[in-house]
This record gives structure tokens, sequence and C-alpha cells, in this order.
């Protein structure tokens, strides 16, 4: 099946600072979404981005898939931004379902 | 528009003991697809139900069962539980995988 890999796989931060979360698969895909766990679990949607640019606040994603790669972007970061982020891809190949990346766990120092 | 809604939130069960899980998707998804999280799998995929149909099957035992009804709620039901079963189980929706899927708070399962 395909593979995701995320890195960095733990990333420190004092807030403020900007980082950029990459996300890597190995076929092509028909959906690619990033998420934010929550400390409580729940999985928050940032962007759904097979491919292209979005941005949304200090948040912004890019996703070349024909080099089959996804960048997640953090500016200004802030204590609230901590948690683990997850990209999930849905293979181009009829199967509707997420596979999920390892995730990158971000803290924000104060 | 309410969320994607499971529940219950957290649960405690027996080990050999059944549990069911409920997942109540979008206004009008009619896709619904459940994930296990555990420390040392990460997120794998379950089941994905569009319609009533079992549509995808994860790579997991029989124990593990789902169904939808018309309504497209949808339940998870894992019989004769296993320690390694304690999880947190997520469930998504989807109006269309071209639009991405939007989960739940997740029901966090643990099997003494």
């Amino acid at each position: 099946g395909i593979q995701v890999e995320q890195s960095p796989p733990d990333l420190i931060l004092q807030e403020g600072a900007n980082s950029t979360l990459r996300c890597n698969f190995s076929d092509s895909v028909n959906n690619l979404q990033w998420f934010h766990q929550n400390p409580w679990g729940q999985l928050i949607n940032l962007f759904y981005i097979p491919s292209g640019t979005k941005q949304n606040g200090r948040l912004s994603a890019t996703t070349v898939a024909t080099e089959r790669y996804s960048l997640l972007y953090i500016s200004s970061s802030q204590t609230t931004d901590s948690g683990v982020y997850f990209c999930a891809v849905d293979p181009d190949f009829g199967n509707e379902k997420l596979t999920f990346g390892t995730g990158t766990r971000l803290t924000i120092i104060p | 528009k309410a969320g994607v809604t499971q529940t219950p939130r957290y649960l405690i069960k027996t080990r050999g003991q059944q549990v069911t899980l409920s997942c109540s998707p979008i206004s009008g998804h009619r896709s619904v697809s459940w994930y296990q999280q555990t420390p040392g799998q990460g997120l794998q995929f379950l089941f994905e139900y569009f319609s009533e149909t079992q549509r995808n099957k994860g790579n997991f035992p029989g124990r593990f069962s789902g169904r939808q009804f018309s309504n497209s709620r949808s339940e998870m039901n894992v019989s004769t539980l296993e320690l390694g079963d304690s999880a947190l189980y997520l469930c998504a929706s989807s109006s269309s995988p071209n639009y991405g899927y939007t989960f739940g708070s997740g029901t966090r399962l643990t099997v003494v």
C-alpha cells in the first residue's frame, strides 16, 4: 500500500517562530489532508489540498503532487499550535480511505 | 451545522466483553469511516460505509464489525475484547472524497 512519511517527528520552537512540516507519499493520491490533533484526541481538519497552495490565517500548505510531497507552514507560532500534526492521503485508485503518516509532534514554548 | 458526533466519549470494558460505539455523521454526509489510533500502530483504517454498504475494510480481525443505518448513522462493534483493543476510535464523515473528511471527537476505549 501507499507509504506516508512525515518529518520531522518532533519539533520544539519558541513562541513566535515559524515552522515547516513535510509529508512525503509514495504514490499518486486524489486526496491529501492536514490535521491537527488536539489534546482531547479530535482531529481538526486544517487543509484539504491534493494539489496547489492554500492559506488560512497563519497556516498555509502546498502540495506538489507530481513530486509526491506536501508542506505545512505555520508562521508566528502560538502555544495553542502545540499538538500532533498528521498528513493523510487517499490513494488514487478508488479505495476511499485515508492512510495517515506517523505525525509531527510540535511543542511551542512560551 | 452540527459536526460528527461520537458516543460514548469514554468507555471501560473487561477483557472478553463486547462493545458498541456510535457515530452520527454531519447531516447530508453519506460516507462514514472508522479509524483506530494506538501509540504503537498510529492511525489505522477500520472500515468505510456508504449508503448502508461496507465499501472498504482494513486489516483487522473479524471481531471488528460495523454497520450503517438508513439515516447514515453508523455503529461499530468489537466482540471478545482484548487488552490490545484499548485505543482511541475515531469516526469520520464525508459528502464526497473530493471534499475531504471531517472527524468526530472519538471514543476512548480502555480494556482491563
